[in-house]
């Protein structure tokens, strides 16, 4: 059974500061991986989705890598700001289609 | 919300009443889902369909049943709601089984 965490639950950082967050999955054999931001009260919203052949994705000042052979995805957010406060949420798609497997979620703090 | 609606978007009942939770999109798309969200547990998958008629079990299904009679709605049934029912529900959609998925803003049940 898949199984994803992410590591920090919780983190608050000072604006401007480049910050990662981390995702790791059990299972290696996904299609793809998908960043979420949800905002508190608020459905999810996609960041960037990541296939398995591929190592990285960029979007604006947000770059998500992959490493499928260690089980590792990592969630890069450059300058940061108050506007980037939200839980950040990693997803993996295994095995059967159609079956995302969530984490946690990290919720990050960005401080004037 | 990409064109995603989930009615009612508040919703409090009572033990053992029937409730009927609508997710209604306008994008056409082939897959919807049904999540719950829970603290300490992320998103957990109760019911997917992969066309009209055509649905299958997530890993949360104990109590929920599903029905989808048009592409355009996918309704979650929860037959005699209990307490461990409340949760925020979310419909989610994608045109492909393992391609990005779009969220509604979520149905937040209490059930007392």
């Amino acid at each position: 059974k898949q199984e994803v965490t992410q590591i920090p639950a919780a983190l608050s950082v000072p604006e401007g500061e480049n910050l990662v967050l981390n995702c790791s999955f059990t299972d290696s054999a996904i299609y793809n991986l998908q960043w979420f931001r949800q905002d508190p009260g608020k459905g999810l919203t996609s960041l960037l989705l990541i296939q398995s052949s591929q190592r990285e994705q960029t979007s604006g000042r947000l770059n998500a890598s992959l490493d499928k052979s260690s089980g590792r995805s990592t969630l890069y957010i450059a300058a940061s700001q108050p506007g980037d406060s939200a839980t950040y949420l990693c997803a993996v798609f295994t095995g059967t289609a159609s079956k995302l497997t969530f984490g946690t979620g990290t919720r990050l703090q960005v401080t004037l | 919300d990409a064109g995603i609606t989930q009615s009612p978007r508040h919703k409090v009942t009572e033990t053992g009443t029937p409730v009927t939770l609508r997710c209604h999109q306008t994008e056409n798309h082939r897959y919807m889902y049904w999540y719950r969200q829970d603290p300490g547990h992320g998103l957990r998958l109760i019911h997917y369909s992969y066309g009209v008629k055509d649905t299958d079990k997530g890993e949360v299904s104990d109590g929920y049943s599903v029905s989808r009679s048009k592409t355009e709605d996918f309704l979650l049934t929860l037959e005699s709601a209990t307490s461990s029912q409340t949760s925020v529900y979310f419909c989610a959609i994608s045109e492909g089984g393992n391609g990005i998925q779009y969220f509604g803003a979520g149905t937040r049940l209490s059930v007392l």
